[in-house]
């Protein structure tokens, strides 16, 4: 079974600063797809960027960019520029191409985001 | 055009009492899942959904069922609560690749 794991429970950056957070994930499968969703107070979870496997160029979306190192099996991302709508938790999930969506996404436990003004 | 939504936000039940969960999408999305949220946890999987008529276990289907008669609902059924059911339950929905869109969540407490 694929697992995935944010070894940093909370961060902290001062406003327009830049933040990397860290996902590992553990599979055996050569494609599938890696995602990072943000979830503020409202709780509702929001797509920040995703990576295919198979294509090496790392995905970027404004202030939101991704290091994808697909030997290592890692799959961190950076913000820059900080700003206070930026403060959430932020969850690395991992989701396997066979089958469709048919095992949903796998996710980490999530990093606690704490934007400082 | 409304997304995922999910009825009830919120929901208090006491031990033993049954209630179901509504999840409706408008993207005609063919796949659906449930999933449960704990407090230092991510989501996690509960039963999904590859097309109306399916559905499938997923990590977590203990205390659950689940019902896709339509193609564009997705029910999630407790029979019987326990306060371990006590959590936030999110649904979502996809194509058959790349991301899932998710619900606003429906807070549930099991006393």
């Amino acid at each position: 079974a694929q697992t995935v794991t944010q070894s940093q429970p909370e961060m902290s950056v001062q406003e327009a600063e830049t933040v990397t957070l860290s996902c590992t994930y553990d599979t055996s499968e050569s494609d599938y797809y890696l995602f990072w969703y943000k979830q503020p107070p409202s709780r509702q979870m929001i797509l920040v960027i995703r990576q295919e496997a198979y294509k090496q160029q790392n995905a970027t979306e404004n202030r939101f960019s991704v290091n994808f190192q697909k030997a290592a099996k890692s799959f961190s991302l950076k913000i820059s520029d900080s700003q206070l709508g930026d403060a959430a938790m932020y969850f690395c999930a991992y989701r396997r191409p066979t089958g469709g969506g048919a095992d949903g996404l796998t996710f980490g436990k999530g990093t606690h985001l704490i934007i400082q003004p | 055009n409304a997304g995922v939504t999910q009825t009830p936000k919120f929901r208090v039940l006491k031990t033993g009492q049954s209630m179901t969960l509504l999840c409706a999408q408008d993207m005609n999305h063919e796949y659906m899942y449930w999933y449960r949220q704990d407090p230092g946890m991510g989501l996690r999987l509960i039963h999904y959904s590859v097309g109306e008529g399916t559905t499938a276990k997923g990590e977590v289907p203990d205390g659950y069922n689940v019902s896709r008669l339509k193609k564009q609902n997705f029910l999630l059924g407790l029979e019987s609560a326990a306060p371990s059911q006590t959590s936030v339950y999110f649904c979502a929905s996809s194509y058959s690749i790349g991301e899932q869109f998710f619900g606003p969540g429906t807070r549930l407490t099991v006393l």
